[in-house]
């Protein structure tokens, strides 16, 4: 079945680059997305990546996608303690009557000053 | 806009009771989606809608029903609270043709 499947802890120190991984199943996915959890608030979404594209990148955020590993990237640089989050990595699952999303368990991300 | 709205944010309730959460949406998006959020567990659908009067399970749809009488409103029932529906609720939606989810901010439930 579908599932991705993310690493649920990193810690970094501010001003260094944080890097979040996160693997997939379903090869026909044509989105993937990436999501973040502010404490207590609900997911906001950050960024997502066409299947067709190898790279995104949006201001301190560079998305990479290797298709034929099923390898999705967050890499967000110049880390601020604003960034500490939990960032969930989702794909399409396009069982059912149309595509729902199946998200990664999430990976906690702790900024150190 | 006010976007993704959810109704209560927080509710105690004693096993057995019985309790409804609205998620309301302005934004006209056809799809909207139930998940819970528990420690570890990530986000597991519970049931979604891609329309008025339509409702499907997701992947743990038991001790839970919806209803969806109003495209704009989205309600998830619990009949009969269990302790292990503690968590917390989280209502989305988005528009027919996109992935892209647009989340509540959250109904956290405990039950005693």
């Amino acid at each position: 079945g579908e599932d991705v499947e993310q690493s649920l802890f990193l810690s970094v120190r501010e001003g260094d680059s944080s890097v979040i991984n996160c693997t997939y199943t379903d090869s026909s996915s044509t989105y993937l997305y990436w999501y973040k959890q502010e404490p207590g608030a609900g997911l906001q979404l950050l960024t997502y990546i066409f299947s067709n594209m190898d790279m995104k990148q949006d201001q301190r955020l560079t998305v990479l996608l290797n298709k034929k590993d099923k390898h999705l990237s967050l890499r967000i640089a110049d880390t601020q303690t604003g960034d500490s989050a939990i960032y969930f990595c989702a794909e399409v699952n396009y069982g059912g009557s149309q595509g729902n999303l199946i998200f990664g368990k999430g990976t906690k991300l702790s900024v150190k000053p | 806009n006010a976007g993704v709205t959810q109704t209560p944010k927080f509710r105690v309730l004693k096993t057995g009771q019985s309790m409804t959460l609205l998620c309301a949406q302005d934004m006209n998006h056809e799809y909207m989606y139930w998940y819970r959020q528990d420690p570890g567990m990530g986000l597991r659908l519970i049931h979604y809608s891609v329309g008025e009067g339509t409702t499907a399970k997701g992947e743990v749809p038991d001790g839970y029903n919806v209803s969806r009488l109003k495209k704009q409103n989205f309600l998830l029932g619990l009949e009969s609270a269990a302790p292990s529906q503690t968590s917390v609720y989280f209502c989305a939606s988005n528009s027919a043709g996109s992935y892209e989810q647009y989340f509540g901010p959250g109904t956290r439930l405990t039950v005693t």
